[in-house]
Formats: C-alpha cells, structure tokens, sequence
C-alpha cells in the first residue's frame, strides 16, 4: 500500500508555480521523499529526491516539513510540457528490497495556458 | 541509447498465446526492476534483479508470468498463456549501485500489451 496522500488533480496556470502537495505521515527515520512524473504514454520520470533538508534542482524545489510529514514538489514556472501525473514516493532509498517505489494514484496536474 | 530500452513498444497477443518483452537496462546498472501498470493506475512493482539474481519476485501475479537475466543485462518478462486481463504497459526500470548515493531508479518507454 501507498504510504502517501495526494489531491487526485490539479489545475495551474502556464508560467505560474504549481505547488504539489503530499502527506506522508508514517514516513520512517531511514526514508526519502521521492517524487516522479509521468507524462501520457511515457515512463516514469525521476524529478527529485530529498530525506530532511529543502532540495533544488534544475527541474523543480522540494520542500519537506521539518516533523518530515509532509512535503511540497514545486515547479517554479509551469509549462504546457509539465502537464503529467505527479507521484509522491517514500521509500529506504537503496536496492536491497525490490519493491523500492510503492506509486499510489499520484497527481494529475494539467498547466492550462 | 542511453536509457532504459524496451520492445516491442506495443503487442497484441491472443487470448492463449505466449508473450516475450525486452529490456534492455541502462549500460553498467544493476539492478533492473519490472512494475505492471494498468489503464488509469500508477505501476505496481513486479520484479527485482540484482545482475542476473532474482531477488524479489513477490508481486508477479501468476506462475504464468516468469522473468529472467540471464547474463545480468538484458532482461526478458515472459507471459504464458495471456489472458484479457494480462492487458497493461509493462514498465522496465534500472539503477546503478553508487557507494554512499542514493540510487535513482530510470524507467523505459514501456511495453503495451493488449490481449484481445
């Protein structure tokens, strides 16, 4: 079972910040926040990870609460070309178990121009 | 390439016939995972290899589904038997194993299967 929650959808304006939220109450000290994304008729994504500290890449910031029970994916500038699912991952972060990415429904974020 | 590579891309199987999808991982990584993802639906985790050893294969559905490694890079899912409700994208996704790093696990394209 998934170990987070996530709005089914969400809609944001082109060239505005879409803000993902996710709720992960029962993440574990020794778990990352992973977030993916997959975009109609592609695989999954890898967008960006993070354990305690804010993170940023050159594709979206991730934002974790300091009690690490939720966590905020943003996309400082939204384009047509983000329009995807969203899906929030907690996870040990290594291979030792296979079973590493448990996807729940995620997020459908549409960027309307 | 340099990523995760998949074929065929689509297949229809017959209700009955035996299906074969390839991966091809990303040169060098380890670990190579398959994830079944029906319409609508985030992937579900099927299958773990680890070089060519099975280490996980708890979310195969049926015996009819086998996948194998055998030289610790290309991996085949196999499908006995399809039936209609075989019908999903099988998603094939690989890692390397970096000493004190995470591991960021890349997906292919997929496999579109539909058995009719």
């Amino acid at each position: 079972d998934a170990k987070t929650t996530q709005p089914t959808s969400m809609d944001c304006a082109e060239g505005r910040a879409a803000n993902l939220p996710c709720n992960h109450s029962t993440i574990s000290g020794n778990e990352y926040v992973y977030w993916y994304r997959q975009i109609h008729s592609q695989g999954p994504q890898y967008i960006i990870h993070g354990l305690k500290n804010n993170e940023t890449n050159e594709m979206a910031s991730l934002i974790i609460t300091e009690d690490r029970k939720s966590s905020t994916l943003i996309l400082p500038h939204a384009t047509l070309r983000d329009t995807a699912v969203y899906y929030c991952i907690v996870s040990p972060g290594n291979n030792n178990a296979g079973n590493m990415l448990t996807f729940g429904g995620g997020t459908r974020l549409m960027v309307k121009p | 390439g340099a990523g995760v590579s998949q074929s065929p891309r689509y297949k229809v199987a017959k209700r009955g016939q035996d299906v074969a999808l390839r991966c091809d991982p990303i040169s060098g990584h380890v670990s190579l995972f398959w994830y079944q993802q029906a319409l609508g639906q985030g992937p579900e985790f099927l299958t773990y290899f680890q070089n060519e050893a099975q280490l996980d294969k708890s979310g195969l559905p049926s015996d009819r589904f086998f996948a194998e490694r055998p030289e610790g890079s290309v991996s085949t899912l196999k499908i006995q038997r399809t039936q209609q409700e075989d019908s999903a994208v099988y998603l094939c996704a690989s890692s390397s194993r970096e000493a004190g790093r995470r591991n960021t696990i890349y997906f292919g394209e997929g496999s579109w299967l539909t058995v009719v």
